[in-house]
């Protein structure tokens, strides 16, 4: 079974543009959650999808955003890039909210200069 | 919402020699506690997990330990070998929550 996957792998972009991460579940995993990675503050939650229904949402500013689709793909877009941005953003899949394991994808390495 | 610590930051050790990394969390409602390896330019992969109504587990070389009196848990490795080497995130979760990670430690192993 194939993993999580993520697209792009690297993306650079500059202060003030907007960026969309693509992000595809394990087959038959239905919920989708995105964090950020950054060297300071570790791996922090933005948000989790579930029968494209955003159901949790980590503390980040409005200029995060995602969505889920039916087939249980998932996006995050980010408006208006700021160079504290910078991160390795992991989507991470389940079966279902209630289930434990989660699975992360390999990541999607942004650079805003 | 819930807190998770992690220590050490870095740990180095030679090859052979056993690896504890220890974790403590906040909410008691946390029921899950896995833990992560996160090689370089990798997204992190999970190792092991462990339920709170068990208190050890095992899996070949690595076990994780549970007491959730004290709120902690710590990852255990043993005969630990040069791909070992990567960062080891602990995490905490309730049932259909959202998890919380630790900082990371990374382990390094001396051949």
């Amino acid at each position: 079974k194939a993993g999580v996957t993520q697209t792009p792998r690297y993306l650079i972009k500059t202060r003030g543009q907007q960026v969309t991460l693509s992000c595809s579940p394990i087959s038959g995993h239905r919920s989708v959650s995105w964090y950020q990675q950054t060297p300071g503050q570790g791996l922090q939650f933005l948000f989790e999808y579930f029968s494209e229904t955003q159901r949790n949402k980590g503390n980040f500013p409005g200029r995060f955003s995602g969505r889920q689709f039916s087939n249980s793909r998932s996006e995050m877009n980010v408006s208006t890039l700021e160079l504290g941005d910078s991160a390795l953003y992991l989507c991470a899949s389940r079966t279902h909210p209630a289930s434990y394991e989660q699975y992360f994808g390999p990541g999607t390495r942004l650079t805003v200069t | 919402g819930e807190n998770v610590e992690q220590h050490p930051s870095t740990l180095s050790v030679q090859e052979g020699d056993s690896a504890v990394i220890k974790c403590t969390y906040s909410d008691s409602a946390s029921n899950y506690f896995p833990w992560y390896k996160q090689e370089l330019g990798k997204g992190p992969q999970l190792i092991i997990d462990i339920r709170s109504n068990v208190g050890e587990k095992k899996d070949q070389r690595i076990a994780v330990t549970l007491n959730k009196t004290a709120k902690h848990f710590s990852l255990h490795i043993t005969e630990t070998q040069p791909e070992d080497s990567a960062v080891y995130f602990c995490a905490a979760s309730s049932t259909g929550n959202q998890f919380y990670f630790g900082t990371g430690t990374s382990l390094t192993v001396i051949p």
